[in-house]
């Protein structure tokens, strides 16, 4: 079955320090993989993607995420927090070309970035 | 600003009362999405339509719950007979075709029923 696993509910930064927010996948097939941010009462902004080629892909706000097949996962990585980074982080994945563009979503992470 | 705009952005109603959202997609996208989000949780797939037909639903879905999409481009989400449970933000999202897979989402709407 296609799943998401967002293993912490909430992770707590420094401002200044790097950040990382965890996500793990399965899907049966090439995975589509994607990370979406949420500040309160807004609706979801894209912020980066990643469908094939280099493992590495840097997104909006100086976010990256790092794909490593081998271990399943999907990680979202700043080098240095701002508080306005704080927010509702989500993972989600699809399982290639051949769905209906459906995306299976984590269960989100809170980002708390401490001034 | 994605494009794809919802209104209202808060409905307040009372039990038992009918309401219907309403989504613009962003114009060139034949593809749109609604899903419900209840706090702290992920988005939950509610239906999609390609063009003006909806093509698949969820069992969420329930038959209070209607979606239509009459043009092909913008739809709306009625619910019926509204229950304290259906208090959630709806979202909706569109894609268009040769689009790898990025949503882009409105702000949604945000029922609250009391």
């Amino acid at each position: 079955a296609q799943s998401v696993a967002q293993p912490e509910d909430q992770v707590n930064v420094a401002e200044g320090n790097p950040l990382t927010v965890k996500c793990t996948y399965s899907v049966s097939g090439n995975p589509y993989l994607f990370w979406y941010v949420q500040y309160p009462n807004r609706g979801l902004q894209f912020l980066l993607k990643y469908i094939t080629g280099d493992n590495l892909v840097k997104g909006s706000y100086g976010f990256e995420a790092e794909f490593n097949k081998s271990q399943t996962s999907f990680h979202l990585k700043k080098p240095s927090a701002l508080v306005s980074d704080s927010a509702l982080y989500f993972c989600a994945v699809r399982d290639g070309p051949h769905s209906n563009y459906q995306l299976i979503w984590g269960a989100g992470t809170k980002l708390i970035i401490k001034p | 600003d994605t494009g794809v705009s919802q209104d209202p952005r808060h409905k307040i109603t009372k039990r038992g009362q009918n309401v219907t959202f309403r989504c613009d997609p962003i114009s060139e996208h034949n593809r749109l999405y609604w899903y419900r989000q209840t706090l702290g949780q992920g988005p939950e797939f509610l239906t999609y339509f390609q063009n003006e037909a909806q093509l698949e639903k969820s069992r969420l879905l329930s038959d209070r719950f209607s979606a239509e999409r009459p043009k092909g481009s913008f739809s709306t989400l009625e619910i019926q007979r509204t229950e304290q449970g259906d208090s959630a933000m709806y979202l909706c999202a569109s894609i268009g075709l040769l689009n790898t897979g990025e949503l882009f989402f409105g702000e949604g709407s945000r029922l609250t029923v009391l």
